[in-house]
């Protein structure tokens, strides 16, 4: 099946300062998306982006499907973009399955 | 978005003892729904597929007796863990597919084992 990594694993940042998280995955993908875990394990859906760019506030995602990887950036950080932020993939199965990566731990200091 | 609402949050029972975890799709039907694994600090494990009205999918390694799933309608899936036991406990978390193929995740129910 599809494999699914991200990269940092752990990332420590200032306020206001900008990051850019990566995901990589193994296979085609129908659909892929992007979350932030909030302390008590909510997962906040961020982008559902199978391919091209789209942007929300601070946040902007990029999708190249052929080259399997995607990019989420985070501009301008705050101390609440703290978290996890996971990636996750289905593939062309057409089962819907998705995939988590490991995760980056995101911690942002006032 | 939709709305994915999961309960209970939290709970608590005794070794042996069996935990029923429901999973509602509020503004939406759901022919399939996802529950997932996972344990501290890390990634989340997809369990099973669940699917209205047969039976439900379940990833290797994920014991099917242990861990029954009905999807009785459209709305509606149960997790029960049944003969729970401390190795059981962890954080369950279930997910509904809305439209051309997004998920929506519940809030989670977090279960310890005595």
């Amino acid at each position: 099946g599809i494999q699914v990594e991200q990269s940092p694993p752990d990332l420590i940042l200032q306020e206001g300062a900008n990051s850019t998280l990566r995901c990589n995955f193994s296979d085609s993908v129908n659909n892929l998306q992007w979350f932030h875990q909030n302390p008590w394990g909510q997962l906040i859906n961020l982008f559902y982006i199978p391919s091209g760019t789209k942007q929300n506030g601070r946040l902007s995602a990029t999708t190249v499907a052929t080259e399997r990887y995607s990019l989420l950036y985070i501009s301008s950080s705050q101390t609440t973009d703290s978290g996890v932020y996971f990636c996750a993939a289905s593939d062309t199965s057409g089962t819907y399955k998705y995939i988590f990566g490991t995760g980056t731990r995101l911690k942002v200091l006032a | 978005g939709a709305v994915v609402s999961q309960h209970p949050s939290r709970v608590i029972c005794k070794s042996g003892t069996s935990v029923k975890i429901e999973c509602r799709s509020l503004d939406f039907q759901a022919t399939t729904m996802f529950w997932y694994r996972q344990f501290p600090k890390k990634s989340l494990m997809l369990m099973a597929t669940s699917n209205e009205g047969s039976k439900a999918t379940y990833e290797q390694g994920v014991e099917k007796d242990k861990f029954l799933i009905n999807h009785a309608s459209l709305t509606l899936s149960t997790l029960t863990v049944t003969s729970a036991h401390p190795e059981d406990s962890s954080f369950y978390i279930c997910s509904a597919r809305a439209g051309a193929g997004e998920l929506f995740f519940g809030e989670g129910s977090r279960l310890t084992v005595l």
